[in-house]
């Protein structure tokens, strides 16, 4: 019983470099989101996804792109990565967007730009 | 500007008693509210909600009550246990027709339960 599952756990770039951190969930949820997580800020939302092959942007989503090509799969990426992106990455979904329907996270993906 | 608060960084209490987390909000069209509990190294994990026509969700040691005119909601947890120690985030959602199910986080609580 998975969940939901995020690749890889931990990585570090260099600033420029470009990467891709892989969301998958087998909950067959419609909704997912990517959130970062920053000391004293909690967590605000970069993009979220409705349904399978749509996207869009959420609270900060300035130097990130995501596709849903699959229902199960939510990626996002990282064109040219700076320092200001170093912060811990969590993916969510859900079936539907109500109260009785909470959010789902994974464990989260720690990365560190150089 | 911070949609919800939680303006207490860091709680400790003895194991037993009542643990009081607070939240505050400021948009008055959130149709529900979370808590989440998160350990170290993992994901936030859902603890309860509550719905914007209610005041008050029961779960076993965890209550969570909503005072809408204050913009207000706390989480109680009776009796409080050590295993409760973790990160408390409060999240809000569902503002109106726009609602896609984003939510809104406070930055957290960390809850330090003491044998």
């Amino acid at each position: 019983n998975a969940g939901v599952t995020q690749t890889p756990k931990f990585r570090v770039l260099k600033t420029g470099q470009s990467m891709t951190l892989l969301c998958a969930q087998d909950m067959n949820h419609e909704y997912m989101y990517w959130y970062r997580q920053d000391p004293g800020m909690g967590l605000r939302l970069i993009h979220y996804s409705v349904g399978e092959g749509t996207t869009a942007k959420g609270e900060v989503p300035d130097g990130y792109n995501v596709s849903r090509l699959k229902k199960q799969n939510f990626l996002l990426g990282l064109e040219s990565a700076a320092p200001s992106q170093t912060s811990v990455y969590f993916c969510a979904s859900s079936y539907s967007i109500w109260w009785d329907q909470p959010q789902h996270f994974g464990d989260g993906t720690r990365l560190s730009i150089l | 500007d911070q949609q919800v608060k939680q303006n207490s960084p860091s709680l400790s209490v003895q194991e037993g008693r009542i643990s009081i987390l607070n939240c505050d909000y400021t948009n008055s069209m959130f149709d529900y509210f979370l808590w989440y509990k998160k350990y170290p190294a993992e994901g936030p994990t859902f603890l309860i909600s509550i719905s914007s026509i209610k005041d008050k969700n029961e779960d076993g040691r965890f209550t969570v009550f909503l005072n809408k005119s204050a913009k207000h909601l706390s989480l109680h947890i009776v009796p409080s246990q050590p295993g409760d120690s973790a990160v408390y985030f409060c999240a809000a959602s569902g503002a109106g027709s726009s609602n896609t199910g984003k939510l809104i986080f406070g930055q957290g609580t960390t809850l330090q339960v003491k044998p």
